[in-house]
């Protein structure tokens, strides 16, 4: 059974326009986390939530925002999509600390 | 920020032979973790190392925690084809309500025939 969803699986959006990425877990973790992939690159994180703590990444732009309305659900949205973010989008879950981190099959996503 | 470096950057072996990776950073982790990834697939766990020194094995495979935190290496042994994919390395490191995992830029492991 799957235990960390990612919806969709791929995305085609165009520059500018304003797009959505979700991401929900069945394991009750505390720790979502959301990365960004690009060919032949290691995940890169962008920004994590300890339960509705967030923690963003220094480097990550602005443009990206994320949203935790519950233990379950955890969003990505990314406001002004540019060339540059066409990527794979990773989201995570973990237990604090000593427990194992779970990935999904992630969203590609596509700028035109 | 926090980055890790991983080596090598590729690998071309035999099957049956050895491969061995490492990984190290400036910065101390509490844990390390080796992941390995398929195309179009998110990584997936291998190895979790939580004390230092710590020496595990899973399978062909075996890692081990650095004694100084820093650093750590996984080696895998007689090498099959389905070992072919990319494997990272990442650093855990927590705090009182964070806990940021951080990936190195991995190995990518090629089988030749």
């Amino acid at each position: 059974d799957a235990m960390v969803i990612q919806n969709p699986r791929y995305q085609v959006t165009q520059f500018g326009k304003p797009v959505t990425l979700s991401c929900s877990q069945t394991l009750n973790h505390n720790v979502m986390y959301w990365y960004q992939q690009k060919s032949s690159q290691a995940p890169k994180l962008l920004f994590h939530y300890y339960d509705k703590d967030f923690n963003n990444e220094a480097d990550t732009p602005d443009n990206f925002q994320s949203r935790r309305p519950n233990t379950s659900f955890c969003f990505l949205d990314i406001r002004s999509p540019g060339l540059g973010d066409a990527a794979m989008y990773l989201c995570a879950t973990s237990s604090p600390r000593r427990d194992t981190q779970y990935f999904g099959p992630g969203t590609r996503l596509t700028v035109l | 920020g926090q980055q890790l470096n991983q080596s090598p950057q590729s690998m071309f072996i035999q099957e049956g032979e050895d491969v061995s990776m490492n990984c190290t950073s400036s910065s101390i982790f509490n844990t390390w973790l080796w992941y390995k990834q398929d195309p179009g697939e998110g990584p997936v766990l291998l190895i979790a190392l939580y004390k230092a020194g710590e020496l595990t094995s899973n399978g062909r495979l075996t890692a081990q925690f650095g004694i100084t935190r820093k650093d750590s290496f996984l080696n895998i042994s007689a090498s099959i084809p389905s070992d072919v994919g990319i494997y990272f390395c990442a650093g855990r490191k927590w705090g009182n309500r964070d806990d940021k995992i951080i990936f190195g830029k991995g190995t990518r492991l090629h089988i030749l025939p």
